[in-house]
């Protein structure tokens, strides 16, 4: 059933500093990962995504660390900015079984969130 | 402009009635998705679609519905069934064969009283 009242993680740093957001996931089959940021009131963006075939991949500020050994994710941030408080999702995609045939149907499966808090 | 569109941003209703919330794309993609937002959460997924005139069950399909009549649209009509509709409703498409990055929509706020 639904809980009410769950608190998100939450982590407040300076502008400037960086930020590191963790995300443990479920199943050790998982092929793919993104991370997706949303602001108040609107739909997740996409920040970036890494495939279990690799470890790190970096974008423009951000990183994506994946440890498959502990089903570990991190989304590192670099010089944060105000601009990037808002509540950042991790999302696995769990490959259909290998009897089931065919490949991956692309339905990804959401963590509960982290809330981002910029201070100027 | 390519992109993912809801509409209305924000829908009000009484229990007891149905409601069907628009997903519109332009992206030309195969899949689309619906999920459910409640506030403190993350996103539970209610059905999905890899192709036109298919579709599955996600998480929590009870009391839900969807058509895919057509690549661009995607409604999903929230019905009298369901128990607890108040929500944040969003839909996302992304290109089939996956996995690949799902693209989202603005979401729809829909109020049950």
């Amino acid at each position: 059933g639904e809980s009410v009242g769950l608190h998100l993680p939450t982590l407040s740093v300076q502008e400037g500093d960086n930020s590191i957001i963790n995300c443990a996931y479920s199943n050790s089959a998982s092929d793919y990962f993104i991370w997706y940021k949303q602001e108040s009131g609107k739909g997740p963006q996409f920040i970036i995504d890494i495939r279990s075939n690799m470890d790190k991949r970096q974008g423009q500020r951000v990183t994506v660390l994946l440890n498959k050994t502990v089903k570990h994710l991190s989304l590192q941030i670099a010089a944060t900015q105000p601009g990037d408080s808002a509540v950042y999702f991790c999302a696995e995609n769990i490959p259909r079984p290998p009897n089931a045939g065919g490949t991956s149907y692309g339905k990804l499966t959401f963590g509960q969130g982290t809330i981002l808090t910029v201070h100027p | 402009d390519g992109g993912i569109t809801q509409s209305p941003k924000y829908l009000f209703r009484k229990e007891g009635q149905n409601v069907t919330l628009s997903c519109e794309q332009n992206l030309n993609h195969d899949a689309m998705y619906w999920y459910r937002q409640d506030p403190g959460q993350g996103l539970r997924l209610i059905y999905y679609s890899q192709i036109v005139n298919d579709f599955q069950k996600g998480d929590i399909a009870e009391g839900y519905s969807v058509s895919r009549e057509k690549k661009e649209s995607f409604p999903l009509t929230v019905t009298s069934a369901q128990k607890n509709p108040t929500a944040f409703y969003l839909c996302a498409s992304s290109i089939s064969g996956g996995p690949y990055e799902q693209y989202f929509g603005p979401g729809t706020r829909l109020t049950v009283t």
